[in-house]
């Protein structure tokens, strides 16, 4: 078990580029989430996988933002025009889908900073 | 919707001493509550679950956990504080109609003193 990996863990961008984060789950788990972290803030929910089919999309995911999890294993999300309003910390999770209130198990997370 | 209220932003433990994180969740399905572990930059770590089992909860690195229906709670409770338990604690609820959905409270900053 290695653990939710996230990469880069740290981007830097200017205002307007577009940034893309990947984030690998642990292997056996068909659950994906991306959560968003302001500074002082709790993380905020963005939208989830399972297996590769999107299941549900935060309001905060403005249409600049774009989640895919192509086969079912790695996932990425693309925000397109970065605004500074966009710079936080963008975290992953995975977990078993089941009945049973399965945890979550978090990546490190990818810090945006947009200027 | 669900909802999490955590009371009081930031800690101060002395060594030791009691530590006492409050948390109060709104749902309208029989909850299940986490509490997770934020170091500087880093990922959220679980602490522990509620999953409607027993109501106490133990946890890791001497954490636990109560949660109370009547009132709503789950407030996190460690008896002696160690200095490397600074850092940032997370009670989250799950939305088990949506995907098992996390929902956070605000977060409580935890200083120990020596």
């Amino acid at each position: 078990d290695t653990g939710v990996s996230q990469d880069p863990r740290h981007k830097i961008t200017k205002r307007g580029q577009n940034v893309t984060f990947r984030c690998d789950p642990i292997s056996e788990h068909n659950r994906l989430y991306w959560y968003r972290q302001t500074l002082g803030q709790g993380p905020e929910f963005l939208t989830y996988f399972q297996n590769e089919a999107q299941l549900e999309k935060s309001r905060l995911l403005s249409d600049r933002f774009s989640a895919e999890r192509p086969k079912g294993s790695f996932s990425t999300l693309e925000i397109q025009r970065t605004e500074q309003g966009d710079s936080a910390m963008y975290l992953c999770a995975s977990s078993l889908s089941a009945a049973g209130g399965y945890e979550q198990y978090f990546g490190p997370g990818t810090r945006l900073t947009v200027t | 919707a669900q909802s999490v209220t955590q009371l009081g932003s930031h800690v101060s433990v002395s060594e030791g001493a009691l530590v006492l994180l409050r948390c109060n969740y709104s749902s309208s399905v029989p909850p299940y509550l986490f509490w997770y572990v934020q170091y500087p930059n880093q990922g959220l770590q679980l602490l522990l679950k509620y999953t409607s089992a027993a109501t106490l909860v133990k946890g890791i690195n001497g954490f636990e956990a109560e949660f109370k229906k009547s009132e709503t709670s789950f407030h996190l409770t460690k008896p002696s504080a160690h200095m490397s338990d600074a850092a940032e604690y997370f009670c989250a609820v799950s939305d088990r109609a949506a995907g098992n959905k996390l929902t956070f409270g605000g977060g409580t900053r935890v200083l120990v003193k020596p």
